[in-house]
């Protein structure tokens, strides 16, 4: 398999503009996460589904952010209007079942908003 | 609010030196306490896991120490390596968040100096 596959890599967008981060979970995975990564606060959980149903978005930090899971091998972070504190790397990550479960991550897309 | 608190924020270790690094939580409803491990421009990867059943476990290089009275955990890594700079990751996890419950702490990046 080949893992959480994300994108883009590297996105720089001038503050205002739409975003959109993409990410593809491993196949069989029941549970996707989107993270935020910075350095004052670490990983932060933004929100989850399970079966591409939303179940707990409270990590959203604000209606600019939304994301959606059309199918079980697609999902997509938006942030409209983005803003520079919005920079930061996101990760998307995948598990199969049990909460104990290993967590896969991608490799992050890592956002600048100038 | 941190659920799980991690220290230090950063570690510098000589090669063949022992790498030390604490966590401490206060829900004494977790019940799963993984370590995960992030180099440089990856996503985080599951490194070992401990749960409060025993006191320590052990995986090569890694162990796991775990003190349930003091709600403390604990990773040493012996013989540190220069392959064994990145960033490291504990977590804590309790059923009675539901599916998602990982909790991390805010990370320790190690450097193994050669």
């Amino acid at each position: 398999d080949a893992g959480v596959i994300q994108s883009p890599r590297h996105e720089v967008t001038e503050m205002g503009q739409e975003v959109t981060l993409r990410c593809k979970p491993i196949s069989g995975h029941d549970y996707l996460f989107w993270y935020r990564q910075t350095m004052m606060r670490g990983l932060e959980l933004l929100i989850y589904f399970n079966n591409n149903v939303p179940i707990d978005d409270s990590g959203m930090p604000e209606d600019r952010f939304s994301a959606k899971m059309p199918n079980a091998s697609f999902s997509t972070l938006k942030i409209q209007p983005s803003e520079p504190r919005d920079s930061a790397v996101y990760f998307c990550a995948s598990r199969q079942g049990a909460r104990t479960g290993e967590l896969f991550f991608g490799e992050g897309s890592r956002l600048t908003v100038l | 609010q941190q659920q799980v608190k991690q220290s230090p924020q950063s570690l510098i270790v000589q090669k063949g030196g022992i790498s030390i690094i604490n966590c401490a939580y206060e829900n004494t409803a977790f019940d799963y306490f993984p370590w995960y491990q992030q180099f440089p421009g990856k996503g985080p990867a599951l490194l070992i896991a401990i749960r409060p059943d025993v006191s320590e476990k052990k995986e090569g290089r890694f162990t796991i120490s775990f003190n349930k009275s003091a709600k403390q955990f604990s990773l040493h890594i012996m013989d540190s390596q220069p392959g064994d700079s990145a960033t490291y990751f504990c977590a804590a996890s309790a059923q009675f968040a539901g599916a998602n419950n990982l909790f991390f702490g805010t990370g320790t990046r190690l450097t193994v100096i050669p």
